[in-house]
Formats: structure tokens, sequence, C-alpha cells
């Protein structure tokens, strides 16, 4: 079974700018987590889509949304970057079925803000 | 925020020593899971602990979780040097089939940089 996949691996852009990133979970699995690392702040959670809609959200600006689609691939957008935003962003898919479920990352977007 | 904290925040060994990590956090939980990073990449999922365990083994992995103390421990026995990673412990608080739980919220300790010697 493939893994989570995440696109693209790297990204440079400039301040003000917006950017979208794409992660597409292992067959089956319907719920998708995103999560912002940082030297600083270490692994924070943004949010969680299961079945399309938005479970969870993390304590991150209005700046960070994300969306998912009806085969469980999501995306999430940046927008106005800001340098702080420069980070390893990493998704995870799971089952969701019980709380015995594992969530499986992928190799995560380096997005370097300049 | 950080659930946790996780000690030592490095850790240097030899090949064929022992490593032990520790990791404490403060809500209650329904599982704690370990996960390893290889330098700036995607997380790989090592073992995973319910509440109701005490310990659980797989391969070379020994984890032992004390909810009174809200506190678990990684033990990687004879280490190798493709051990060298760093090693996040993450909770999670929620239930899956209730509404407004948090469930799907993985909640990291600061992680432990393990590196080990040839």
């Amino acid at each position: 079974k493939a893994g989570v996949t995440q696109t693209p691996r790297y990204l440079i852009k400039t301040r003000g700018q917006q950017v979208t990133l794409s992660c597409s979970p292992i067959s089956g699995h319907r719920s998708v987590s995103w999560y912002q690392q940082t030297p600083g702040q270490g692994l924070q959670f943004l949010f969680e889509y299961f079945s399309e809609t938005q479970r969870n959200k993390g304590n991150f600006p209005g700046r960070f949304s994300g969306r998912q689609f009806s085969n469980s691939r999501s995306e999430m957008n940046v927008s106005t970057l800001e340098l702080g935003d420069s980070a390893l962003y990493l998704c995870a898919s799971s089952l969701r079925r019980s709380h015995t479920d594992t969530q499986y990352f992928g190799p995560g977007t380096r997005l370097t803000v300049l | 925020s950080q659930q946790g904290e996780e000690d030592p925040q490095a850790l240097s060994i030899q090949e064929g020593e022992n490593a032990t990590m520790n990791c404490s956090y403060k809500t209650s939980i329904n599982n704690l899971q370990w996960y390893r990073q290889n330098s700036g990449r995607g997380l790989v999922h090592l073992i995973l602990i319910r509440s109701n365990e005490r310990e659980k083994h797989s391969g070379r992995l020994r984890v032992t979780l004390d909810t009174s103390k809200k506190s678990s421990s990684l033990l990687i026995t004879a280490s190798r040097a493709a051990d060298t990673a760093s090693y996040f412990c993450a909770t999670d608080e929620g239930f899956p089939l209730l509404v407004g739980t948090s469930y799907g919220k993985l909640t990291f300790g600061q992680g432990t940089i393990l590196t080990v010697h040839p």
C-alpha cells in the first residue's frame, strides 16, 4: 500500500505571497491532519479533516486554511505569507475508527519564505 | 502548545548500548505514541500504547506508560548507528466517535535527539 504523499517537497516563496500544499492519504484513510514543525515551536497541530469536514483546528491565524476532497486528498493554503511561516509542513492520515488508530505521516513539504 | 516534556533533550551513546528516553504529559490521554524523525524528514510511527496498558514491546523497542505519573519511557536496546534520529512522544486526547472531541489531534513533546556512534 502506498504511503502518504505530499507535494511539493520543497517550496520557496516571498513574503505576501500565498501557497497551497497538497496531501494524498493512504488508500482507505479518511482522516487527514496537518502539522507545522519549526525549530522554535516544535510540532504543532494545524487542523484535521474527516469526510470533507474540518473536525479540529489548532491555534493558528485565519491565514492558514485547508480543505478535503471527496477522494480524501487534502490541501492546505497559507495566504499572505510571513517569514515565520517558514517550516516543515507535515500531513498525516488515519482510519479514525478507534483511539488505537495510528497516524501515518508523509515526508513533508519544506516551505521557505524569503 | 506542547503537551509534554521529553528528557533528555539530547542523548549520545555507543553502538550496542541501550537508549532510554522519557516523556511527561499533562492531561488525560487515550493513547501515547512514539515517532522517529530522521533529519527534517517525515515522522515514522514506532509504537502505540493505550492508556490501559503499562508496557509494550516491538522488536528492540520497549515502551512503558505510567498514567498516575503522566509519564512514558522508550527504551531502545542494542542500539545501532541507524537509530540516530529525533524521537518524539505524542498524545491523543480525544474519542473518535464523540462529537466535538479533539480526536485526530496529536500533541507532541519537544523530542529527544539520539546520536548513536559506530
